[in-house]
Parts: structure tokens; C-alpha cells; sequence
């Protein structure tokens, strides 16, 4: 049965500054995905991560995809107000996508 | 474009009552699903549909049943609704045939079982 385990559960930090959201999961694959969640919304897609290897960046965020380590992390630059919200990484398993419990961000001024 | 359509948003239930959960995606894709969100549990696979006319048990298919009505209509039937059952439901779609397969969401429902 496929685990999927984020670190930290929840992250607060200042303006400005950098952090790494870690995912780890506990059998092979070579998907893995990460979705943004704002307070009472649904779930957005940030990134898609298909190989050993790759790593995909869009504005502070850039996502990074270790298979042999079973690894994934979601770096953050220069953290700013908007990026508070609850980010999920989820694996492909078969025909399924097994989420980890989330990390609650909050970026203080 | 609507992309992935619930209904309804919000529901208060009974213990025992029943109910179905609407879900409709308007992007032709294959694949389905439905998840129930948990504070501090991430996404829980209820059910899933890989195509039209198959359905397939996920991780915590207890007390819930559904049904592929067509491509585009994929429904969650609680037949007697119990307070374990209070959680946020998301519906979800995707296209199994593309390489960068990700899922597309809808709104969710805020389910409430007294």
C-alpha cells in the first residue's frame, strides 16, 4: 500500500524569506503532482512531475521529482502573502493518485 | 468553459437519511473520481471510474455507492448517512490518454451528518 508523507503539516514564515516543503512516498513511481488549496476552495494543479529527475518552476515555486529517493520537494523563494494556502503532493498509483495530508503555508508580513 | 460541476454545494443530513452527490465534466475526459477531505488527512479515493461504464473501489469506499452515468456524469450515493461521513467531497475528471495527466476539480461539497 502506497504512504504518502509531507513535511512540515504546517510552515509559517516571513516575507521574503525560503523554504522546502518535502514529500516522501513509500513505493515506486514516476508521477507525482503537486495542487495548491486556498481556504474553503477546490484544489488547483501547481505541477506535474513524470520522470527522475525533473523539475519545473513557475514564478517562487519550483517542484522537484528524486524517484530513486522516492522524493519530491516544493521550494519556495522569496515567500509573499499570496502563497499562503495548503499545498498537496499526491502519487500515481495505477489507475489512482494517493494524497499526502497537506502543508498549511502562511507567509507573514 | 465549466470544467467539473458539483452539486450540491452544501447538504445537512439526518443519520440515516440518503442522499446523491451530483457530479458532471464538460472536458470529455475518461476518468473520474471522488474524494472526501478530512482536516489533517489530505484526499481519501471514495470511488473511481477509469472510463465509461466501469467503477472501481478506492481507499474508503465503506457506506458510499456509485454510478458512471455516462461520460460526462459521475454520481455518490450515501443509502444511510452516518456522522462519520461529515467531510468535504470533491469530484474530479481527467483525461487518462494525456502524458501530463493531472486532475481537474470541482467546487466540493460541505457535507453535515447530525
Amino acid at each position: 500500500e502506497l504512504k504518502v508523507e509531507q513535511n512540515p503539516l504546517f510552515l509559517s514564515m516571513q516575507e521574503g524569506k525560503n523554504y522546502t516543503i518535502y514529500c516522501n512516498y513509500s513505493t515506486t513511481s514516476d508521477r507525482l503532482y503537486w495542487y495548491r488549496q486556498d481556504p474553503g476552495k477546490s484544489l488547483e494543479s501547481l505541477f506535474v512531475l513524470l520522470s527522475n529527475g525533473a523539475v519545473k518552476q513557475e514564478g517562487r515555486l519550483m517542484a522537484s521529482l528524486d524517484t530513486k529517493a522516492r522524493l519530491s520537494t516544493l521550494h519556495i523563494t522569496a515567500a509573499v502573502h499570496d502563497l499562503s494556502a495548503t499545498y498537496f503532493c499526491a502519487v500515481g498509483y495505477g489507475n489512482k493518485l494517493v494524497f499526502g495530508a497537506g502543508t498549511i503555508l502562511r507567509v507573514k508580513s | 468553459n465549466a470544467g467539473v460541476t458539483q452539486t450540491p454545494k452544501f447538504q445537512v443530513l439526518k443519520t440515516g437519511q440518503s442522499m446523491t452527490l451530483q457530479c458532471a465534466q464538460d472536458m470529455n475526459h475518461n476518468s473520474m473520481y471522488w474524494y472526501r477531505q478530512d482536516p489533517g488527512m489530505g484526499l481519501r479515493l471514495i470511488y473511481y471510474s477509469a472510463s465509461e461504464g466501469t467503477t472501481d473501489k478506492g481507499e474508503v469506499p465503506n457506506g458510499y455507492n456509485v454510478s458512471r452515468l455516462n461520460k460526462r456524469e459521475f454520481s455518490l450515493r450515501l443509502e444511510s448517512a452516518a456522522p462519520s461521513q461529515t467531510s468535504v467531497y470533491f469530484c474530479a475528471s481527467s483525461d487518462r490518454g494525456q502524458f501530463n495527466e493531472k486532475l481537474f476539480f470541482g467546487s466540493g461539497t460541505q457535507l453535515s451528518v447530525l
